[in-house]
C-alpha cells in the first residue's frame, strides 16, 4: 500500500538557521504530494503542494520539489524563524482521490 | 468562524463507555473525513462522506466506531464500549470538491482528544 516515511524529530535549530526535513514515498501511479504543518494549539493546515513529477511547491520561505526519480519530497527553509516552530506533515493522495496518506510527523523547534 | 470546527475539545472516558464526538464542517463543503491521530504519529484515515453518503468506511478499526453525516452537514464519530487504545486525538477534515476532482487540500479542524481511562 501507499506508505510515508519523514524523518524523525525533534529538529531543533537556531533561528536564522537552514531546514530540511527528508520525505519518502512508496505509491504506484502519480501521487500529489503535500506538506501539512500544525502550530502549537492549531489544526492542520496545508502549507505547500506539487502534482506532478519537478514541479516546486513553495509558501511563507517553504520549498520542496516533487522528486519521481527518488520517490522524495523533501521540505527546506533557508532562515527559519521562532514562528516556524511546529510538527510537519508530509503526505500524498493518489490523483483520483483526496484521501491523504501521511508520515508521521517531525516535530521542529527553532530557538531565538 | 469560518473554519471546521469540533467538539468537544478533550473527552475523558471510562473504558466501557460511549463517546460522540462532533463535526462542523466549513458550509458548502461536500466531502467530509475523519482521521485518527495517535500520540506522536501522522493522522491515519478512518471514514469519508460525500453529501451524506459514507462512501468509504474502510479504516474504521472496528464496529465499535460508526460515523453518520444525516443531513450533509454535521457528523457524529460514536465510539461504543470505548477501550485505552482508542484514545487519541480524531481530526475532521472538510473539502469542496469530491473524490476524484481535488488535488487533496483538506481543511482540518483542531481535533478531538479522547483519553480512555
Amino acid at each position: 500500500g501507499d506508505s510515508v516515511t519523514q524523518m524523525e524529530g525533534p529538529v531543533t535549530l537556531s533561528e536564522e538557521a537552514f531546514l530540511t526535513i527528508n520525505c519518502t514515498y512508496t505509491a504506484t501511479g502519480y501521487p500529489s504530494l503535500f506538506w501539512y504543518v500544525q502550530y502549537p494549539g492549531e489544526g492542520l493546515q496545508l502549507l505547500l503542494k506539487a502534482t506532478k513529477a519537478d514541479d516546486k511547491g513553495s509558501n511563507k520561505g517553504f520549498e520542496a520539489t516533487y522528486r519521481k526519480e527518488t520517490t522524495s519530497f523533501h521540505l527546506e527553509k533557508g532562515s527559519v524563524q521562532v514562528s516556524d516552530s511546529a510538527v510537519y506533515f508530509c503526505a500524498l493522495n493518489k490523483a483520483a482521490g483526496n484521501k491523504l496518506t501521511f508520515g508521521g510527523g517531525t516535530r521542529v523547534l527553532v530557538k531565538p | 468562524g469560518a473554519g471546521v470546527s469540533q467538539s468537544p475539545r478533550y473527552k475523558v472516558a471510562k473504558r466501557g463507555q460511549d463517546v460522540a464526538l462532533r463535526c462542523d464542517p466549513i458550509s458548502g463543503h461536500v466531502s467530509l473525513f475523519w482521521y485518527q491521530q495517535a500520540l506522536g504519529q501522522g493522522p491515519e484515515f478512518l471514514t469519508y462522506f460525500q453529501n451524506e453518503a459514507q462512501l468509504d468506511k474502510s479504516g474504521l478499526p472496528s464496529d465499535r466506531f460508526f460515523a453518520e453525516r444525516p443531513e450533509g452537514s454535521v457528523s457524529t464519530l460514536k465510539i461504543q464500549r470505548t477501550q485505552q487504545e482508542d484514545s487519541a486525538v480524531y481530526l475532521c477534515a472538510s473539502s469542496p470538491r469530491v473524490i476524484g476532482q481535488g488535488t487533496g487540500e483538506l481543511f482540518f479542524g483542531e481535533g478531538s482528544r479522547l483519553t480512555v481511562l
